[in-house]
């Protein structure tokens, strides 16, 4: 079974730091990693999603890589602003299987 | 852009009775699914439909049934609720086509609780 870890469980960060958020899982047969958005008593937003074949995907100030050997997947957000305060969620889906093993996230608060 | 509608958003239920909640996607996909997020377990897959006219079981499916009547359509029923399926409830969907193949999209949540 796919076990998807988040560490830690919570942070703060000052506004214009760098944010690294990690995440890693059990089994490296994966068939793509998710990455997500939660605001409180909000639906998730997908923010990126990699192929197994990818190294990395780019969007704005978000870029995530992938390292499937090591089971692990890294969020990084350029210049945390206060609206980057959220829940982040990564989420990992098997080969050959339709569902996805989610993490608890990771509850991010930047402070102005 | 719609996506993903749910309803109700919220609920408030008594013990034993039957509830569906709704979901609609807008946008073709072929694979559906329902979670339940609760504080310190996550998310949770209850039910899921591959296709239309297909369903399989997730990780915590006592007590909930689906159908997949057709593409856009996928509710979920609590057939007697009970005061452990409190929670708040999230419809999904993913693609199978293009370099985004797998994306899962979420609706906004419909929070239920059982009294």
């Amino acid at each position: 079974k796919q076990e998807v870890t988040q560490i830690p469980a919570a942070l703060s960060v000052p506004e214009g730091e760098n944010l690294v958020l990690n995440c890693s899982f059990t089994d490296s047969a994966i068939y793509n990693l998710q990455w997500f958005r939660q605001d409180p008593g909000k639906g998730l937003t997908s923010l990126l999603l990699i192929q197994s074949s990818q190294r990395e995907q780019t969007s704005g100030r978000l870029n995530a890589s992938l390292d499937k050997s090591s089971g692990r997947s890294t969020l990084y957000i350029a210049a945390s602003q206060p609206g980057d305060s959220a829940t982040y969620l990564c989420a990992v889906r098997r080969e050959g299987n339709n569902r996805l093993a989610f993490g608890k996230g990771n509850q991010v608060v930047v402070i102005p | 852009i719609a996506g993903i509608t749910q309803a109700p958003t919220s609920q408030i239920l008594a013990a034993g009775r039957r509830m569906t909640l709704r979901c609609t996607q807008d946008m073709r996909h072929n694979a559906m699914y329902w979670y339940r997020q609760d504080l310190g377990l996550g998310l949770r897959l209850i039910h899921y439909s591959n296709t239309a006219g297909t369903t399989g079981k997730g990780e915590v499916p006592d007590g909930y049934s689906v159908s997949r009547a057709n593409t856009d359509d996928f509710p979920l029923t609590l057939a007697s609720a009970v005061p452990s399926q409190t929670s708040v409830y999230f419809c999904a969907s993913s693609n199978g086509q293009g370099p985004n193949t797998g994306e899962l999209f979420f609706g906004e949540g419909s929070r239920l609780t059982v009294l």
